[in-house]
């Protein structure tokens, strides 16, 4: 079973540019989550889906963040304009089950941002 | 507000010994807790797992601890071995939002 994909690994912009990341989550896997990762920190989540609905962005920076999630399956995450503060690793999640239960979460590998 | 705190940002085991991590909570409402293990250029990969009705869960060199009293739990691995050497996070939820809060994670380190 192919694990959850993420693209690209390794991005460095200038404040004010924009950027985007790609997931694409483990196939049939009904909930996808984005996480950032802050240096020295825990996963905090940005934004939950279930199938292409969004269930929780209570933290997403909507002033500049966005997420969508294309026909249930892929997902991407975009950032404009970015900050300094942005700098961390974005993780993105899979899990098989609808929301509203306890269920296991596939991370894939992360894309690591830096804001010069 | 950190609701999930590992107090130790790393620990160093001899191999064989038994590896003891942390994790505290603060929310009385999270009934379910996980340890994840995450090695470097990696994402996390699920570990281990306990619900607040039980107080301990095993699999095989890794067990889980809860301590619901003292709002605290720990993973314990017994015996270490270096491929163990990873950064480890808690993380908890609870049934009202099923949402993973996790802590800031703890680098293990286990010396062959």
């Amino acid at each position: 079973e192919a694990g959850v994909a993420q693209s690209p690994r390794y991005k460095i912009i200038e404040k004010r540019q924009s950027v985007a990341f790609w997931c694409n989550p483990i196939s049939g896997h009904a909930t996808l989550y984005w996480y950032q990762q802050i240096l020295g920190q825990g996963p905090k989540l940005l934004i939950q889906f279930q199938n292409n609905g969004v269930v929780d962005d209570s933290q997403l920076p909507k002033d500049r963040f966005s997420a969508e999630r294309l026909k249930g399956v892929d997902s991407t995450l975009k950032i404009q304009p970015a900050k300094l503060e942005d700098s961390a690793v974005y993780l993105c999640a899979s899990s098989p089950l609808a929301g509203g239960s306890y269920n296991e979460q596939f991370f894939g590998p992360g894309t690591r941002l830096t804001v010069l | 507000d950190q609701q999930v705190k590992q107090n130790s940002p790393s620990l160093s085991v001899q191999e064989g010994r038994i590896s003891i991590l942390n994790c505290d909570y603060t929310n009385s409402m999270f009934d379910y807790f996980l340890w994840y293990k995450k090695y470097p250029a990696e994402g996390p990969t699920f570990l281990i797992s306990i619900s607040s009705i039980k107080d301990k869960n095993e699999d095989g060199r890794f067990t889980v601890f809860l301590n619901k009293s003292a709002k605290h739990l720990s993973l314990h691995i017994v015996p270490s071995q270096p491929g163990d050497s990873a950064v480890y996070f808690c993380a908890a939820s609870h049934s009202g939002t099923y949402k993973y809060i996790f802590g800031t994670g703890t680098r293990l380190k286990v010396l062959a």
